[in-house]
């Protein structure tokens, strides 16, 4: 079945960053776009950025641009997003969602990645 | 402030029908970009309802539909069942900000 499987959760110091890996499995991993959506505590979800399926294309949400990198192992089945300059506001539930083909629906979603930022 | 607009709650009785609504601009749903549905139980991922405004995906049951008029989308739940409680949020492209989501809509089953 497919699955999207997130790393552990992170406690991280203002100015760090944090680097999350999403591995999937069950899918042709190449075949399905990967979106990044966080959400913070009582709050919408919010839109970071996507890696398009079969090539290396990404886009990034202009709130992120400049700190915010979405890289691929394909030998692996895995995504990855990484967050750089780290601040109070950037606590929040990350997860990695597949983007249904010729959708923009999300119709799997990893089990979340809790980052805290806090000195 | 949410580029899609979601009423904050709704409620119904078990049986009951509701429906949420989704309101955005000429920018993203006027555009013409479709609309997902999503549930979301506390400390959990989304779960997706709705694609494409109006599809189904495998798995959810006929009770919840959706549809897309003007700027506007709704998802209608039927036959209100307890565990219908939760936290539900509209989804769309947009085109200044890419990919955007509702202020979220917390339904409660009375």
């Amino acid at each position: 079945q497919v699955q999207l499987v997130q790393s552990g959760a992170e406690v991280k110091e203002p100015g760090a960053s944090v680097k999350i890996s999403c591995k999937a499995s069950g899918y042709m991993f190449m075949d399905y776009a990967i979106h990044w959506v966080r959400q913070a505590p009582g709050q919408r979800p919010e839109w970071m950025g996507w890696i398009n399926r079969g090539n290396d294309n990404k886009k990034y949400s202009q709130k992120f641009q400049g700190r915010f990198t979405i890289s691929r192992d394909t030998s692996a089945n895995t995504v990855y997003m990484e967050l750089s300059g780290l601040m109070s506001e950037d606590t929040a539930v990350y997860y990695c969602a597949r983007v249904l083909t010729g959708s923009d629906g999300c119709d799997f979603w990893g089990q979340g990645t809790r980052v805290t930022v806090s000195s | 402030q949410s580029v899609l607009t979601q009423p904050p709650s709704v409620s119904g009785a078990p049986g009951q029908r509701v429906t949420i609504s989704c309101t955005g601009s000429s920018t993203n749903i006027g555009a013409g970009y479709d609309v997902q549905w999503y549930r979301q139980l506390p400390g959990t991922a989304p779960k997706l309802l709705i694609f494409d405004s109006v599809h189904r995906p495998p798995g959810v049951p006929g009770r919840f539909s959706g549809s897309k008029s003007g700027i506007s989308a709704s998802l209608a739940i039927t036959g209100l069942q307890a565990e219908d409680e939760a936290d539900y949020y509209c989804h769309s492209s947009d085109s200044s900000l890419t990919v955007v989501f509702g202020g979220g809509t917390k339904l409660t089953v009375l």
